[in-house]
């Protein structure tokens, strides 16, 4: 089945380290996202990628970094620089401006 | 730039219908999403509105105004499972491949 595979489910940062969420997508999409959920609160925008090699940095991209070194591959790292880093992170994907294919999210806490 | 606003929570009686509303302040966009999130989990499509009017499937129809700066997202004959935030969103021209999320609106379906 073609989809977005995020993982891990639930990720817990210690103060001063680095982690990395994992985003997979089989779709043959060009396009792909991440975005940050706090509670009640909408998405905002990290970063997103529109090609291989390529990516842009979003409305809060602080903190964040990416990397798309192969089309179907988008990883987060959420580094230390990231002082309040819990939240619910969203990958998406999408063809040419169209709806975007959401994974289904990695809960990340602060221990 | 181009804010878009929803009311942030909403009340509604099973078997009745809701409407909600999203306002938005951008110079132009190719066409407007609306998404429905259950807590904790991804955003799943909804509609797309493309040209002004009513786009209607099934208990769920979308509305477009242009000229007005306007869009609702109308569910009929609500059910308990229909409680879930609903989130629009829209492709600015001016912002490439980015797709723009409002706040979001929680809606609570009361026996």
């Amino acid at each position: 089945d073609g989809g977005i595979t995020q993982s891990p489910k639930y990720l817990f940062r210690k103060e001063g380290q680095n982690v990395t969420l994992s985003c997979e997508q089989n779709l043959n999409h060009d396009a792909m996202y991440w975005y940050r959920q706090d509670p009640g609160q909408g998405l905002r925008l990290i970063y997103y990628s529109q090609i291989v090699n390529d990516f842009q940095k979003g409305d809060i991209a602080e903190g964040y970094s990416v990397s798309r070194e192969k089309k179907e591959s988008f990883p987060l790292t959420v580094t230390s620089a990231q002082k309040n880093p819990t939240a619910f992170y969203l990958c998406a994907s999408s063809d040419r401006r169209r709806e975007l294919f959401f994974g289904s999210g990695t809960q990340l806490s602060v221990l | 730039g181009q804010n878009i606003d929803q009311p942030t929570e909403m009340t509604a009686t099973e078997g009745a219908i809701v409407q909600i509303n999203c306002t938005y302040q951008t110079s132009g966009f190719n066409g407007l999403f609306w998404y429905q999130q259950h807590a904790g989990e991804a955003p799943t499509f909804l509609s797309y509105n493309v040209l002004d009017g009513l786009e209607e499937k099934g208990r769920f129809s979308s509305f477009l105004s242009r000229s007005k700066g306007y869009s609702y997202l109308l569910l009929k004959e609500l059910q308990m499972k229909d409680s879930a935030s609903y989130l629009c969103a829209v492709y600015p021209y001016n912002a490439g491949n980015m797709l723009t999320f409002g706040g979001g609106t929680r809606l609570m379906v009361k026996p």
